[in-house]
């Protein structure tokens, strides 16, 4: 059962800040949220991640609500090469081999 | 992308043949794992190795077998193929359990006629 629920497709313009929600409402004290995203035939590329504080790296920023329930990824001027499939997901971290799992993410589409 | 290369990038083969597929990399992260991607499912896992020789299942691991002799390939076998396994295939590396960050392979395209 996917840990994540995330609209199956959104529109952007050039230029503006793409926001992609995710709800993760099931989410344990102990689990990270990720995002990667997939352009066209290419492998995922790993974006961000954060446990319940915001972060901001060179390519996003991610906001977490303070519930932890849900959050969004911000592109803060999309570009055309922005345009992908997104991926929310949650897990921990621990020893052992821990996996990531994908569900069908958020068709972004820049727009011109 | 750098450190991971998987091999070959397409491949049709026959049902019923088995098929290889390989994942190297050359950045001695100790986790690899193989997927497989197909219209409406995503990215789903197929086996994982998490050391040399240590490998274990994922959701989707009937029909394949994997194997790790040493850290930097790790290969998924086909025994028989079968049309249903006709998809694309990625790899990925994992440097330790405490690492966010997956680096994934480019994939390999495998059509089963």
């Amino acid at each position: 059962d996917a840990k994540t629920t995330q609209p199956p497709s959104m529109d952007c313009a050039e230029g503006r800040a793409a926001n992609l929600p995710c709800n993760h409402s099931t989410i344990s004290g102990n689990e990270y949220v990720y995002w990667y995203r997939q352009i066209h035939s290419q492998g995922p590329q790993y974006i961000i991640h954060g446990l319940k504080n915001n972060e901001t790296n060179e390519m996003a920023s991610l906001i977490i609500t303070e519930d932890r329930k849900s959050s969004t990824l911000i592109l803060p001027h999309a570009t055309l090469r922005d345009t992908a499939v997104y991926y929310c997901i949650v897990g921990g971290l621990g020893a052992g081999s821990y996996q990531l799992t994908f569900g069908k993410g958020t068709k972004l589409s820049v727009i011109p | 992308d750098a450190g991971i290369t998987q091999s070959p990038r397409h491949k049709v083969t026959e049902t019923g043949t088995p098929v290889t597929l390989r994942c190297h990399q050359t950045e001695n992260h100790r986790y690899m794992y193989w997927y497989r991607q197909d219209p409406g499912h995503g990215l789903r896992l197929i086996h994982y190795s998490y050391g040399v020789k240590d490998t274990d299942k994922g959701e989707v691991s009937d029909g394949y077998s994997v194997s790790r002799s040493k850290t930097e390939d790790f290969l998924l076998t086909l025994e028989s193929a079968t049309s249903s396994q006709t998809s694309v295939y990625f790899c990925a590396i994992r440097p330790s359990e405490r690492n966010y960050g997956y680096t994934f392979g480019s994939g390999t395209r495998l059509t089963v006629v």
